[in-house]
């Protein structure tokens, strides 16, 4: 257990719709990382979030957005969903707010859009 | 730009040695990361290297050249439970919001008896 817990774990949802995911950290950490893992395109960095503020921004699309809150638990909101964004969210976290630095995953979250 | 490659699959022995290749270009480059990631589960660090050499830490070390864009994973003692992927990542970019962590495919190492 990394200590990093994602909800929810599993959601399915239609095309056009919006979801939200939520992380919270691991305990004193205050960088949240939020990744997409699809089959056919890997891992990939979406956004990173340190004490509150958007410290580094990957290939997240313009639908996507995300936030973290004053007690460090962070939200990644997909919107106008497709049948593309149907993949697994990861989301991962350290104490420092550089990313060369170990990072933690939790379990994810499976969405498929149908 | 950034651009990762790493080989699809390899296969090897449990008790073999196995080195898993990763040749990376990326501007700004701040440091080279393995994670593993079993199936279905998530991806769990490995090693960071940023200095040009090896790092040992106990059956796995890592290797970096900076110069050649080239960097390895070693696996020694091969274990059925490392059966797995192993995901190489560079980290590129200047500063702040311009970081970038850029992810190989994953060789998804499949350990034989």
């Amino acid at each position: 257990d990394s200590g990093v817990t994602q909800t929810p774990k599993h959601l399915i949802t239609a095309t056009g719709q919006r979801v939200t995911l939520r992380c919270s950290p691991r305990s004193g950490d205050l960088s949240v990382y939020w990744y997409q893992q699809s089959l056919d395109q890997g891992l990939q960095f979406l956004i990173q979030y340190y004490n509150g503020e958007e410290r580094a921004k990957g290939n997240i699309l313009e639908r996507f957005s995300a936030q973290q809150f004053p007690d460090l638990h962070s939200e990644l909101n997909l919107s106008s969903l497709e049948l593309g964004d149907s993949a697994l969210y990861f989301c991962a976290s350290s104490a420092a707010g550089t990313m060369n630095t170990e990072a933690f995953f939790g379990q994810g979250t499976r969405l498929t859009v149908v | 730009g950034q651009n990762i490659d790493q080989p699809t699959e390899m296969t090897a022995t449990e008790g073999a040695i196995v080195q898993i290749n990763c040749t990376y270009q990326t501007s700004g480059f701040n440091g080279l990361f393995w994670y593993q990631q079993h199936a279905g589960e998530a991806p769990t660090f490995l090693s960071y290297n940023v200095l040009d050499g090896l790092e040992e830490k106990g059956r796995f070390s890592s290797f970096l050249s900076r110069s050649k864009g080239y960097s390895y994973l070693l696996l020694k003692e091969l274990q059925m439970k490392d059966s797995a992927s192993y995901l190489c990542a560079a980290l590129g970019g200047t500063s702040g919001s311009a970081r970038q962590l850029t992810f190989g495919s994953g060789t998804q190492l499949t350990v034989l008896p």
